[in-house]
């Protein structure tokens, strides 16, 4: 079956301008969590939706940076103002339920070079 | 704050050999996996363990949990070149659904 899907596989960017990046979780899974990976700071997380309750933004390096999940599927990651600190992989997951009892399947990222 | 520490960081083993990377981990935890990364690539899923004592095994890979002396085990048995990759654990933190993720292991099966 399809996997976790994420758009644009490669974005190329100039400092200062806001770049969207989009995933497309597993059909029926509830969770879906941003990840980002960089040489510096290894694997961080970001964001974590499940349902309909409130997202944990703990991860979220600073304000510039926004995500929102729409209908319980498609989510957006939002980097206004871009730095060059902000190039890295994002990497977005899904799982079924709660990861407490579930792994979770990741999409093959979007790769962001800020110049 | 969780920190989760894997070594070694690098890794170059012969084909045949055994060996172990070692996942330690600094506050309580019960739920520990372990994914595998080819270059260039995404995540993959290897184990989930989610008890003290679990063990799993998927063909040459082992994994085990001790939950009381914070520390995860991957086994490599009899390595082949297949097994190339960068592996790593993660531990999810009591309460809520992050993720921490360790440095990598990233290991080089040599013919």
């Amino acid at each position: 079956g399809a996997g976790v899907s994420q758009s644009p596989s490669n974005k190329v960017t100039e400092k200062g301008k806001d770049v969207e990046l989009r995933c497309d979780p597993i059909s029926g899974h509830t969770a879906l969590y941003w990840y980002r990976q960089s040489l510096g700071q290894g694997l961080e997380f970001l964001i974590y939706f499940q349902g309909n309750s409130a997202p944990d933004k703990s991860g979220l390096p600073s304000d510039r940076f926004s995500a929102e999940r729409t209908g319980g599927s498609v989510s957006t990651l939002t980097i206004q103002r871009t730095q060059q600190e902000d190039s890295a992989v994002y990497l977005c997951a899904s799982s079924p339920t709660a990861v407490r009892q579930e792994t979770q399947y990741f999409g093959p990222g979007t790769r962001l070079l800020v110049l | 704050e969780l920190k989760v520490e894997q070594n070694p960081l690098f890794l170059s083993m012969q084909e045949g050999k055994n060996y172990t990377i070692y996942c330690n981990y600094s506050t309580t935890s019960d739920r520990l996996y372990w994914y595998r990364q080819d270059p260039g690539k995404s995540l993959e899923s290897l184990f989930v363990l989610l008890s003290n004592g679990a063990v799993k095994q998927e063909g040459r890979l082992m994994a085990s949990l001790d939950t009381k002396a914070r520390l995860s085990t991957l086994h490599i048995t009899a390595a082949v070149h297949d097994l190339s990759a960068t592996y790593f654990c993660a531990v999810l933190s009591f309460g809520n659904e992050k993720l921490t993720f360790g440095t990598g292991t990233r290991l080089t099966i040599i013919p």
